[in-house]
């Protein structure tokens, strides 16, 4: 089955870091570019962050840029995001999504949460 | 960065037609994707590169770019349709999403 999968959210203190993993099957990761979408629960949709398909183009959101790191290992298939000096308009659910051509997001993992919060 | 602007909500009658917007500067130059979400459920795309329909997508959903606006069409709008609706534009250095608009079905 194609599809996505993200581990790694949970609850942090504001100024921690976390890991966040998005592990893909049923096709190869490094065929695509990729993205992490996160969404505050009842609001919209925000891009975070995009790697080209080996990692060697990425760019970040305005409100994540210099905090936030998107790297990915294709022997593995697998995105990371590496988040530091987190703060409380950071908590939400973070997806991780496939994209296709010219930018689009064909396939999306269910999500996983990260609350910040003292 | 550029942003884009949807309506909050927009409602519609079943078997009328819906229409969402999406505007931005230099949006028209920008290839655009429109998703469905319904509730606890991932986006999913309805419409991608302006007006190309994946497969499996109803021929009900269409989309349309002039100018600096970009519009999601909806015919025959059926209660399963309502849900919320996000367009987004693609710049080789960002992704941006418009705030998305909930489409009432009543």
């Amino acid at each position: 089955e194609v599809q996505l999968v993200e581990s790694g959210g949970g609850v942090v203190r504001p100024g921690g870091s976390l890991r966040l993993s998005c592990v893909a099957s049923g096709f190869k990761l490094d065929d695509f570019g990729m993205s992490w979408v996160r969404q505050i629960p009842g609001k919209g949709l925000e891009w975070i962050s995009s790697s080209n398909w080996n990692g060697g183009n990425t760019n970040y959101g305005d409100s994540v840029k210099g905090r936030f790191t998107i790297f990915r290992d294709n022997a593995k298939n697998a995105l990371y995001l590496q988040m530091n000096s987190l703060g409380v308009e950071d908590t939400a659910l973070y997806h991780c999504a496939r994209e296709g051509l010219f930018g689009y997001f064909d396939l999306w993992g269910r999500g996983t949460p990260i609350t910040v919060s003292s | 960065s550029f942003g884009l602007t949807q309506p909050p909500s927009v409602s519609v009658s079943p078997g009328q037609t819906a229409t969402i917007p999406c505007s931005g500067d230099i949006l028209g130059s920008k290839y655009t994707s429109w998703y469905q979400q319904r509730p606890g459920q991932s986006p999913v795309v309805i419409i991608y590169q302006h007006d190309i329909r994946p497969s499996g997508i109803p021929e009900r959903f269409s989309g349309s770019t002039s100018g600096n606006t970009a519009t999601l069409t909806i015919s025959g709008t059926q209660p399963v349709d309502e849900a919320d609706y996000y367009c987004q534009a693609w710049d080789i250095n960002t992704r941006v999403f418009g705030g998305g608009t909930r489409l009432t079905v009543l």
